[in-house]
């Protein structure tokens, strides 16, 4: 079963700009892989922010953004707000509709 | 609105079989594929299961493979896991997910004697 890395943890300051990346054991991350980027706040079910690379959700702040970027998934945040402390993971599909969870990255906005 | 209920956890011993369900409203039950993702304590997201629409099509990760069994029953708007043979790194919060946008909010599952 193949391997999805994200950054253990990253720090933002409130108003900057921080991406987070999702990358694959079986080499590069394609649109083939139909990313999808969720947050969790401690206590709390996942929440779907962004799917299929770079679509988002009417409930998805406009601050993020899909994208690929050098061979993985990227998250990006800019205008990093309080709220946004969370964990992040991504998921990629493999074989059809199997999907591997990212190992987290947990973002703290100070 | 979507709402996604889970129901069906709880303690069991190392071997034991639980029935997971989750019951959706809110939403055409029967025109979405929909997951089984899990959490162990403290830990990460762990995809599960997925069943399409129809159940056409069925996918299990490699570490619940023949063990667990997703089913659907579009006439009741409901989704089923169905756990055998169940193991201590089996415990963990149980969400459904409907095509992985909307979530429900989990039953816990603990396998211990």
């Amino acid at each position: 079963q193949a391997v999805v890395t994200q950054e253990p943890s990253l720090t933002v300051s409130p108003g900057g700009t921080v991406t987070l990346t999702c990358g694959s054991s079986t080499g590069a991350v394609t649109s083939g892989h139909y990313p999808y980027w969720f947050q969790q706040k401690p206590g709390q079910a996942p929440r779907t922010l962004i799917y299929d690379t770079s679509n988002k959700h009417s409930w998805t702040p406009a601050r993020f953004s899909g994208s690929l970027l050098g061979g993985k998934a990227a998250l990006t945040l800019s205008g990093a707000q309080p709220e946004d402390e969370a964990e992040y993971y991504c998921l990629l599909s493999y074989s059809g509709a199997r999907g591997v969870f990212g190992t987290g990255t947990k973002v703290t906005v100070l | 609105e979507v709402q996604l209920v889970e129901s069906g956890g709880g303690l069991v011993k190392p071997g034991g079989s639980l029935r997971l369900s989750c019951a959706a409203s809110g939403f055409t039950f029967s025109s979405y594929s929909m997951n089984w993702v899990r959490q162990a304590p403290g830990k990460g997201l762990e995809w599960v299961s997925s069943i399409s629409s129809s159940s056409s099509y069925i996918y299990y990760a490699d570490s619940v493979k023949g063990r667990f069994t997703i089913s659907r029953d579009n006439a009741k708007n409901s989704l089923y896991l169905q756990m055998n043979s169940l193991r201590a790194e089996d415990t963990a919060v149980y969400y459904c997910a409907r095509s992985l946008s909307h979530w429900g909010q989990g039953t816990l599952v603990t396998v211990s004697s």
